[in-house]
Formats: C-alpha cells, sequence, structure tokens
C-alpha cells in the first residue's frame, strides 16, 4: 500500500516567493493533518480536516498560510509569501476515524527560505 | 486542554546499556490514546506503539518495553540493551479516541547512543 505522499521533498525558495507544498494522503482515509517541526517549537499542528472540510486552523502561524483540501485525495498547503522564519520540516499526516487510531506521517517536506 | 511533557531534551549513552526515556501527559479525557514515534536521522516519524488508555499491561516488542501508569500520567518508553542504530528522536504523543482529531506531540527526547 503506497502511504501518505508528499512533494516537493525539499524545496529552496527565497524570501518572498510563493510556496506549495502538496500531499496525497492514503486511500479510504478521511482525515489530513498538516504539521510543521521546528527546532524551537517542535511538532505543531498547523491545520487539519475532516471529510475534507477544515475543522481547526488555528495553528497557521498567519494569513500567509492558508490550506485546501479539494477532495478526498489531494491538499495543499500554501506560503505566500514566504519568509525565513517558515523554514521548517512540514509533515502531512492522514487517519481514517474509528480506524486504526493513528496517524500515518509522511516523509515531510524540508522547506528552507533563504 | 492535552499535553505531552517530555523532560529529557538529551540523553546519551553507551551501547548495551538500558535507557529510559519519560512522558508525562495531561488530559481530561476518560478515554485516550498515547503513542511513542520514532525520528531517525533521515528525518522521518516512524510509529512504534499506541496504547489504549483502558489497558494498563505493559508491552514488550523486542528490546522495547513501554510501562504506563494512569495514576503517574505516565507512559515510559524502555530500549533494553541499547544499539546505535536506536539513536534517534523519540516523541509520545496523545489523541483522544476518535480518530480523527489531530496527536499532541511532546518536544521530543534526543537519543545517542555510542559505540
Amino acid at each position: 500500500d503506497a502511504g501518505v505522499i508528499q512533494s516537493p521533498r525539499h524545496e529552496v525558495t527565497e524570501m518572498g516567493q510563493e510556496v506549495t507544498l502538496r500531499c496525497k494522503p492514503i486511500s479510504g482515509h478521511n482525515s489530513l493533518f498538516w504539521y510543521r517541526q521546528t527546532m524551537m517549537r517542535g511538532l505543531e499542528l498547523l491545520i487539519y480536516f475532516n471529510n475534507n472540510v477544515p475543522i481547526d486552523d488555528s495553528g497557521m502561524p498567519e494569513d500567509r498560510f492558508s490550506a485546501k483540501m479539494p477532495n478526498a485525495s489531494f491538499s495543499t498547503l500554501k506560503i505566500q509569501p514566504s519568509e525565513p522564519r517558515d523554514s521548517a520540516v512540514y509533515f502531512c499526516a492522514s487517519s481514517r476515524d474509528r480506524g486504526l487510531i493513528k496517524e500515518f506521517f509522511g516523509p515531510g517536506t524540508r522547506l528552507t527560505v533563504l | 486542554a492535552q499535553k505531552v511533557t517530555q523532560a529529557q531534551t538529551e540523553i546519551s549513552v553507551v551501547e548495551k546499556e538500558d535507557v529510559t526515556l519519560d512522558c508525562v501527559y495531561e488530559t481530561r479525557d476518560t478515554t485516550y490514546y498515547l503513542f511513542w514515534y520514532k525520528q531517525p536521522p533521515s528525518g522521518e516519524l516512524v510509529f512504534l506503539i499506541r496504547r489504549n488508555s483502558f489497558d494498563e499491561q505493559n508491552e514488550i516488542s523486542g528490546r522495547y518495553s513501554w510501562n504506563f501508569q494512569k495514576s503517574t500520567s505516565s507512559f515510559n518508553f524502555t530500549i533494553t540493551a541499547s544499539q546505535v542504530v536506536d539513536s534517534a528522536v523519540y516523541f509520545c504523543a496523545l489523541s483522544d479516541t476518535s480518530g480523527n482529531t489531530p496527536l499532541v506531540f511532546g518536544k521530543g527526547t534526543r537519543l545517542s547512543v555510542i559505540a
């Protein structure tokens, strides 16, 4: 079975540029989570969706961040404009309610904003 | 609110030593799940265990064992006879039992096993 797929795996961009991170959850999973990992703050939840609907976006740092889930098999996290402090590893995870009750994590996208 | 505390930021042991990673949690839920994840230097998050709050039996898997004590809100992880390949950051996490809410992670403990 394919796990959670994230692209790109690495992204280097310049301050002010738009960045789009992509995630394909595991087929049949109906919850999708975006986490960010930094040295200072550890693993923090940015936003999560249930059945393609955003449930809690209180972790999104500011208006520069936006996330969408247009269908059950695809989600994007966009940063516009990007700033150096956005440099982090961004993980996508998916799960199925009342299923295995664990989150399957993607490999992460390492973002560097110069 | 849910909270997970991993007080040990970094631990260094010599190969073959036993090591215990501490995890203390806070939750108002009567049922919940506790997790441990491993993050090796390659960066991916590897699931190790999920424990239901109503099951307080200790669990052993090879060199790994977990001690869940509801009375002290702790879910500690012990590696017996540590190996260099165990070097990683280990995260403890907590969630409710619905399966569709996020995990709350501790800050992680960086374990270095020295040959």
